[in-house]
């Protein structure tokens, strides 16, 4: 069975500094990964994904993610947060078998302060 | 071009009553998914259609939940008699498969309030 654990529910940290948002994952199969992000009142919105092919995953907004099979990791980093940045993350596995049954992190609030 | 939308976007309804939620997912998309958020918490899948068969409901909480799609368009879930613990957010995605990997889009949600 697939699960995510994200391992913080709350991140702060002040614009302009770095973001480190953690997620570790457990599949019995070859994952496929994925990262949402979700602002207050809106949809979730695909931020990156990654499907075996490179390792690390540019995504929008200046995300990026990288796959550390030894470490059954997928943390999402960005160089430099800004204000727009805060928001619910949610860190995504799935099988790349039959049909996508998402299974969702609980998620990662994101506070970004002045 | 447009997404995923939901209808309605919020609903308050009484303890006991009948709620439909709609779903129209982007065009072109076979499959679909519904999903439930509840407050501070992540998404629990509810029920998957392949075109208008639904070869995956195990996540549909009780027999008061069920769905039904027409074709490759629009699906309806319906929760009958609802209850308080009904109140959450109803998402639906749409996905396409592109070089084998399947990508989910997302609707606004739908959401439900039981009082």
């Amino acid at each position: 069975a697939q699960s995510v654990t994200q391992l913080d529910s709350h991140v702060s940290v002040s614009e302009g500094t770095p973001v480190l948002l953690r997620c570790n994952y457990s599949s019995s199969y070859s994952p496929s990964l994925f990262w949402y992000v979700q602002h207050p009142n809106k949809g979730l919105q695909l931020l990156l994904k990654y499907t075996s092919a490179a390792t690390l995953v540019k995504g929008i907004n200046g995300f990026e993610a990288e796959f550390k099979k030894s470490e059954t990791s997928f943390h999402l980093t960005k160089p430099s947060a800004h204000m727009s940045d805060a928001a619910e993350y949610f860190c995504v596995v799935t099988m790349n078998t039959g049909f996508q049954k998402l299974v969702f992190g609980t998620g990662t609030r994101l506070l970004v302060s002045p | 071009g447009a997404g995923v939308s939901q209808s309605p976007s919020n609903k308050v309804t009484e303890k006991g009553k009948d709620v439909e939620l709609r779903c129209d997912p982007i065009s072109g998309h076979t499959a679909l998914y519904w999903y439930r958020q509840r407050l501070g918490q992540g998404l629990e899948f509810l029920i998957y259609f392949q075109g208008n068969s639904a070869p995956d409901k195990s996540g549909l909480p009780s027999d008061r939940f069920s769905a039904e799609r027409t074709g490759e368009s629009v699906s309806t879930l319906t929760i009958q008699r609802t209850q308080q613990e009904d109140s959450a957010v109803y998402l639906c995605a749409s996905s396409y498969r592109t070089s084998g990997v399947e990508t989910q889009y997302f609707g606004p949600g739908t959401r439900l309030l039981v009082l």
